[in-house]
């Protein structure tokens, strides 16, 4: 199957500072990814659709100001989260598919940011 | 926004025993997908059922779908230890994105 690569898989930062995720789909052009958050033993709540080469679509409740989505190429969208503060700490998975509604997602690994 | 709602939210079973994981969701979908989670991991795919099947298998894995009923239902036969994870149904509807439900943990003890 098609492979999404997210990096890092862990970060910590301090509070105030700025971290940046990436997701890239490695085999294939996504023109659409998705930025998912999930807290502990909980489910994953879509935060946004990265379009590429247009703004990103945010869900309802998801301040855009704080979590900036680039989605600059088809093979890589970006997750910024910005002046960070505790409760943004998460774990954040990207997601990928190839376009048509009847086909598998594919996900990053995750990546776990511990805000202090 | 959560479209489907999985039960149990967690189950624990002896190795060898069947699994079994309930979904219903609450809008019409194109199709409705099963994923595994380990813990703190990402997530793998394991099975997708359009909106026009009623059964899929795949290995020890069987999804039904019930339309009318908006449910869905994962089997996992002969469980391993192994198979302990969380398990997520996750709706798709059109091109929008995949709407996941709250997930079921299990345990399979050997």
């Amino acid at each position: 199957g098609a492979v999404v690569s997210q990096h890092p898989s862990w970060v910590i930062c301090k509070s105030g500072t700025s971290v940046k995720i990436e997701c890239r789909s490695l085999d294939f052009q996504a023109t659409t990814m998705f930025w998912y958050r999930q807290f502990p033993k909980q489910s994953l709540m879509l935060m946004a659709t990265s379009n590429e080469g247009s703004k990103a679509t945010y869900e309802q409740g998801v301040e855009k100001d704080k979590f900036l989505i680039n989605h600059a190429s088809l093979t890589l969208s970006t997750l910024t989260v910005t002046s960070a503060h505790p409760e943004d700490s998460s774990f954040y998975i990207c997601s990928a598919s190839g376009g048509h509604p009847n086909t598998e997602a594919f996900f990053g690994q995750g990546t776990r940011l511990t805000v202090v | 926004s959560q479209q489907g709602e999985e039960d149990p939210q967690a189950l624990s079973i002896q190795e060898g025993e069947n699994a079994t994981m309930n979904c219903s969701y609450k809008t019409s979908i194109n199709n409705l997908q099963w994923y595994r989670q380990n813990s703190g991991r990402g997530l793998v795919h394991l099975i997708l059922i359009r909106s026009n099947e009623r059964e899929k298998h795949s290995g020890r894995l069987r999804v039904t779908l019930d339309t009318s009923k908006k449910s869905s239902s994962l089997l996992i036969t002969a469980s391993r230890a192994a198979d302990t994870a969380s398990y997520f149904c996750a709706t798709r509807s059109g091109n929008t994105p995949l709407v996941f439900g709250k997930g079921t943990r299990l345990s399979v003890i050997a």
